[in-house]
């Protein structure tokens, strides 16, 4: 069964710090892609960064890095010198290529940056 | 940048009342989905869209839920009688094409049943 498991409902960080949010995946499909969103509070959802299965290389959008273990089937989400308006869930999620591409997700993290 | 926008942001109704929320996908993005998230519990997939029809719908999407792309660009969602369990975020999402290419998500539409 493909599933997307994060196990930290709720983290406290220094602001300036950087933090990792844990992200394990299940998967028997070769070809999928993983995804990480940002939730405010004020509910939208916004796209972070993408890896896909093959990529050779860990995806990096500016202050936002995936650190992709294939092998130990994770995808932390790094953010560096973190900033007071990160605070918001963070949700992982799997794109699930054998079927129309629906994404799968996890329970989500609650970030709290503290001054 | 275009976006995804959801109309409306919150919409209140009562029990058996039927609801239509919409959107507008990107201009050119090809692929529609649904997804709901109850309050404090995880996102969920409803129904995905596709050449004006139906791709994949789970198990959530039962014979209450129908969408319909009435126009070429709006998206919509249709309740025909909510239950008190359908108030969620309702998040329209869209992409372009392809395998890799990312879901871009509309704000979302709160819905409160009564």
């Amino acid at each position: 069964a493909q599933k997307i498991t994060q196990t930290q409902p709720g983290m406290f960080v220094q602001e300036k710090e950087a933090v990792t949010l844990d992200c394990t995946y299940d998967t028997s499909d070769p070809s999928y892609g993983l995804f990480w969103y940002k939730q405010p509070s004020s509910g939208e959802m916004i796209f972070l960064i993408y890896q896909g299965s093959y990529d050779q290389q860990n995806a990096t959008e500016g202050r936002y890095s995936l650190n992709f273990q294939k092998a130990r089937k994770s995808a932390n989400l790094v953010i560096s010198a973190s900033q007071l308006g990160d605070s918001a869930m963070y949700f992982c999620a799997m794109r699930v290529m054998d079927s129309n591409y629906q994404l799968i997700w996890g329970a989500g993290t609650k970030l709290i940056i503290k001054p | 940048e275009p976006e995804v926008t959801q109309t409306p942001s919150h919409q209140v109704t009562q029990m058996g009342q039927e609801v239509i929320l919409r959107c507008v996908p990107i201009s050119n993005h090809l692929y529609f989905y649904w997804y709901r998230q109850i309050l404090g519990q995880k996102v969920e997939f409803l129904v995905s869209f596709y050449n004006n029809e139906i791709s994949e719908k789970s198990e959530i999407f039962d014979d209450q839920f129908s969408v319909e792309r009435p126009d070429g660009s709006n998206f919509t969602l249709k309740i025909r009688s909510t239950k008190l369990e359908d108030s969620a975020m309702y998040f329209c999402a869209s992409r372009i094409s392809g395998a890799t290419d990312t879901q871009y998500f509309g704000p979302g539409t709160r819905l409160t049943v009564l």
